[in-house]
């Protein structure tokens, strides 16, 4: 079925950078964008940026330019999201979403990634 | 970008109606299409219920609906049920080709 997978959770120091990866499997992945974005424990939801696994296009919320990288390898189907310069306010689930849709960018997010905790301490 | 306004709560009793509001600007849900709805229950990963600021997923229940006027869009809830009882966050595409969620409604059914 058509599914987003990420990886594990993560513990991470403070200043360091971690990166996620999302899977894709049951459609191929370079004909939908993908967002990324976290909720911190108790907290709403955070855009933080989006991609096309064709590489011709990411897009960054202002808060997170500088720090997040998005890559995609579609040899693998997998998307990734970098940040770095972690702080204590970086701990979160940090989520991959598809974008709905099919070769345009339709701004809903159809099927998530289960989430991955990364948890930033000193 | 800041995030889009939602009441911090709502609440309805069963069979009830109930309508969440998100409001922003000209340069997100005032001046594009592309709003969406998700509901989360806790500890779940959110579930897409409107897209284009009206349109339905399929299996998604008809209860759910939505609309936009000018900067605020709202999703109604018909036919409130028990399982309802969720977060609701709103979203929309911002003109500098980003995206912006609302701060999310936490819904109770009493």
């Amino acid at each position: 079925q058509v599914q987003l997978v990420q990886s594990g959770a993560e513990v991470k120091t403070l200043g360091a950078s971690v990166k996620i990866s999302c899977k894709a499997s049951g459609y191929t992945l370079s004909d939908y964008y993908i967002h990324w974005g976290r909720q911190a424990p108790g907290q709403g939801l955070e855009w933080m940026g989006i991609i096309n696994p064709n590489g011709d296009f990411t897009t960054y919320a202002q808060k997170f330019r500088g720090t997040v990288t998005m890559t995609s390898d579609t040899s693998t189907n997998t998307v990734y999201m970098e940040l770095s310069s972690l702080r204590s306010e970086d701990t979160a689930v940090y989520f991959c979403a598809r974008d709905g849709g099919v070769n345009y960018r339709q701004d809903a997010f159809d099927i998530w990634g289960q989430g991955t905790l990364v948890t930033v301490s000193s | 970008q800041s995030a889009l306004t939602q009441p911090p709560s709502a609440s309805g009793s069963p069979g009830q109606s109930v309508t969440i509001s998100c409001t922003g600007t000209n340069n997100d849900i005032g001046g594009y299409k592309y709003v969406s709805w998700y509901q989360q229950h806790p500890g779940r990963v959110p579930k897409l219920l409107i897209y284009e600021v009206t349109r339905r997923p399929s299996g998604v229940p008809d209860r759910f609906s939505g609309s936009k006027s000018g900067t605020t869009a709202s999703l109604t809830v018909s036919g409130l049920q028990a399982e309802d009882e969720a977060d609701y966050y709103c979203g929309s595409y911002v003109d500098d080709n980003t995206f912006v969620f609302g701060g999310g409604t936490r819904l109770t059914v009493l």
